[in-house]
């Protein structure tokens, strides 16, 4: 069975930073492309960034309004994908939830399975 | 970027009745080389993560009921629920994977009359 397991959300002052972690089971995480979406209270779904495979290199995408601020990475050895975001915003808080790719004759597409989604709150 | 612009924000419909929730994008979701639309939907109950109903535009996942069904290409889709039920209450998105960025419509909320 497909778990994502999202943590590490909490109440951050503007300016500050964390780190949100997604622990994966019951799949070969190692060749999927992992994604962070996220939702601000009471507003809809908002694609924040991926990575690829280590065998694609790892490469990561962002959505401009975090391009330069957050950076997504993964440990296969802990089957883990990670979002590290700093400077952050009040417009920051959300629900974020980590997704996996689904694999399409090698082309990543929709997102098959969601995390439960963790909270970030920006607020002083 | 494609804009994903859903229509109506909210219905309600009586139970055992039709819903129908439309969709459109600003470019075509219509890859040519494999004759696919690039177009999801999703269904986010209260207090849920999004669950995935529908992809290339009118293949229902797995375990979903038969209510529900995609339709539409290019640039217009459409959801249908058949028989409204009670625990069909939910926010819909659609949703192109067709590039990056990945964008979603911004959702249309399904209440019982």
């Amino acid at each position: 069975e497909v778990q994502l397991v999202d943590s590490g959300g909490d109440l951050v002052q503007p300016g500050g930073s964390l780190r949100l972690s997604c622990e994966a089971s019951g799949f070969s995480f190692n060749n999927a492309w992992m994604s962070w979406v996220r939702q601000a209270p009471g507003k809809g779904l908002e694609w924040v960034g991926r990575i690829t495979s280590k065998t694609e290199g790892a490469t990561t995408d962002y959505a401009a309004p975090v391009k330069g601020r957050f950076t997504i990475s993964r440990d296969d050895s802990k089957n883990t994908v990670y979002l590290q975001m700093n400077s952050l915003k009040t417009e920051d808080t959300a629900t974020y939830y980590c997704t996996r790719y689904f694999d399409s004759d090698g082309y990543p597409t929709y997102f098959d399975f969601w995390g439960l989604g963790t909270l970030v709150t920006v607020s002083s | 970027d494609i804009v994903m612009t859903q229509s109506p924000d909210s219905l309600a419909v009586s139970l055992g009745e039709r819903a129908t929730i439309n969709c459109k994008s600003s470019q075509s979701l219509l890859y040519g080389g494999n004759n696919k639309d690039y177009l999801a939907w999703y269904q986010q109950r209260p207090g849920q993560p999004p669950k995935l109903l529908i992809y290339w535009a009118s293949t229902r996942e797995s375990g979903v009921p038969d209510r529900f069904s995609g339709s539409g290409s290019g640039t217009h889709f459409t959801l249908t629920i058949s028989s409204l039920q009670a625990e069909d209450v939910a926010v819909y998105y659609c949703h192109q994977y067709y590039t990056t960025p990945r964008t979603f419509g911004q959702g249309t909320k399904v209440e019982i009359k």
